[in-house]
């Protein structure tokens, strides 16, 4: 079964200062793609960034970065120079891209991540 | 550009009602995904439509039901409704069910059952 783990609730950074969100996922599957969604208070899902398992470069998208370890099966998000409006919930989530998968998403719990002034 | 619409986007109702949440994918999106996340929790897959087939079921109550219509739009009916299906229900939209075809999510309904 596939399984994502966010290991920390909740996150404290210093506003400018980068953080790093921990993210492990557990499968079997060869094919896959990993993403991270940010959830802000009002509760719309933003897609940051995608990671595929393929792929050889690490994936960035402005301030975001995903640091993929394959062989360790992490995928953490970092966020570079942090800003207020970084508060919210971030899901790491996985989709099967293997035999008769239908491509739903599996999130983890989330780490809440608190920006301070 | 277009996004995913849902609505209504607030719903309260009661016990043992019934409700119907809409979802009107991306213009020429084919699939379209409902997740549902309770206070506090991770979104869990509930159902999922391709060019209006059912494509995959996960952890929807059989109280629900849902279909996709020739328009590509989607519906979610909840029926005898429960204190515990308080949430927040998103619908995704996708252009094709495979590969890397990125989900694009709507606002959310967000459901109160008093």
């Amino acid at each position: 079964a596939q399984k994502i783990t966010q290991t920390q609730p909740g996150m404290f950074v210093q506003e400018k200062e980068a953080v790093t969100l921990d993210c492990t996922y557990d499968t079997s599957d060869p094919s896959y793609g990993l993403f991270w969604y940010k959830q802000p208070s009002s509760g719309e899902m933003i897609f940051l960034i995608y990671q595929g398992s393929y792929d050889q470069q690490n994936a960035t998208e402005g301030r975001y970065s995903l640091n993929f370890q394959k062989a360790r099966k992490s995928a953490n998000l970092v966020i570079s120079a942090s800003q207020l409006g970084d508060s919210a919930m971030y899901f790491c989530a996985m989709r099967s891209f293997y035999g008769g998968s239908q491509g739903n998403l599996i999130f983890g719990k989330g780490t809440k991540l608190s920006v301070k002034p | 550009a277009a996004g995913v619409i849902q609505s209504p986007r607030h719903l309260i109702k009661e016990k043992r009602e019934t409700a119907t949440l809409k979802c009107y994918p991306i213009p020429r999106h084919d699939t379209v995904y409902w997740y549902q996340q309770g206070p506090g929790q991770d979104p869990q897959f509930l159902i999922s439509f391709y060019e209006k087939m059912q494509s995959d079921k996960g952890s929807i109550p059989d109280r629900f039901s849902a279909q996709q219509f020739s328009d590509y739009h989607s519906e979610l009916n909840m029926s005898s409704l429960e204190l515990g299906d308080s949430a927040l229900y998103f619908c995704a939209s996708s252009l094709g069910r495979d590969r890397y075809n990125e989900q694009f999510f709507g606002p959310g309904t967000r459901l109160t059952v008093l």
